[in-house]
């Protein structure tokens, strides 16, 4: 069951620019996870966010938690051509994904 | 930090023929292992949850007589392809996670299953 909603599902930019990638749902989530995957790998945990309104940092990396727990956002600025791989949200518990964001970042 | 290793990590073979796929969690007793199907750029789709011991739990549309998930210790999870077809192809992922569930779940590095 795919509860939670990306978009975009696919983008690709030039190195150095920003950009944002959504998760929505309209369930309240007691926390969420963003993933980043490799082609050939698992899904590697970037972040937890917990607390409505919440904003964490990660070097490049931005994550927001809606002030309702039922959306965040990630926003990496100028990005790079490391950056390249699947973005995935997951819910509290992290059975389900979010559809995913294939992201591309061109040298 | 808590490791999963997941073997193999490819396989390639005939259709009709059946795949198992071992989940091993190196240094924590997993009570609970997740399976995961994922197609390319795609996101993972959860097929079942199993708990050591017991029966896995299927997600809706996933064949438990096709994909037989086994989790008979705390630290090994089988999933069996049985008889499997090239629809069959794909990207096979397991979790783990230790009775501690404020802790995230930590993944294998997943199996490509390629069926001719």
């Amino acid at each position: 069951t795919q509860l939670l909603e990306q978009s975009p599902q696919f983008l690709s930019i030039q190195e150095g620019e920003n950009l944002t990638v959504y998760c929505n749902s309209s369930s309240v989530f007691s926390s969420l996870q963003w993933y980043r995957q490799e082609p050939g790998e698992g899904p590697v945990l970037l972040v937890t966010v917990v607390t409505g309104g919440e904003v964490k940092k990660l070097k490049r990396l931005t994550f927001q938690f809606g002030d309702a727990r039922k959306d965040s956002s990630l926003h990496i600025t100028a990005a790079q051509p490391g950056d390249t791989g699947l973005y995935l949200c997951a819910g509290a518990r992290q059975f389900y994904f979010g559809t995913g964001t294939s992201l591309t970042v061109i040298p | 930090g808590a490791v999963v290793s997941q073997h193999p990590s490819w396989v390639i073979c005939k259709s009709g023929t059946s795949v198992k796929i071992e989940c091993r969690s190196l240094d924590f007793q997993a009570t609970t292992m997740f399976w995961y199907r994922q197609f390319p750029k795609q996101s993972l789709m959860l097929m079942a949850t199993s708990n050591e011991g017991s029966k896995a739990t299927y997600e809706q549309g996933v064949e438990k007589d096709k994909f037989l998930i086994n989790h008979a210790s705390l630290t090994l999870s089988t999933l069996t392809v049985t008889s499997a077809h090239p629809e069959d192809s794909s990207f096979y992922i397991c979790s783990a996670r230790d009775k501690n569930w404020n802790q995230p779940q930590h993944f294998g590095d997943g199996t490509r299953l390629s069926i001719l």
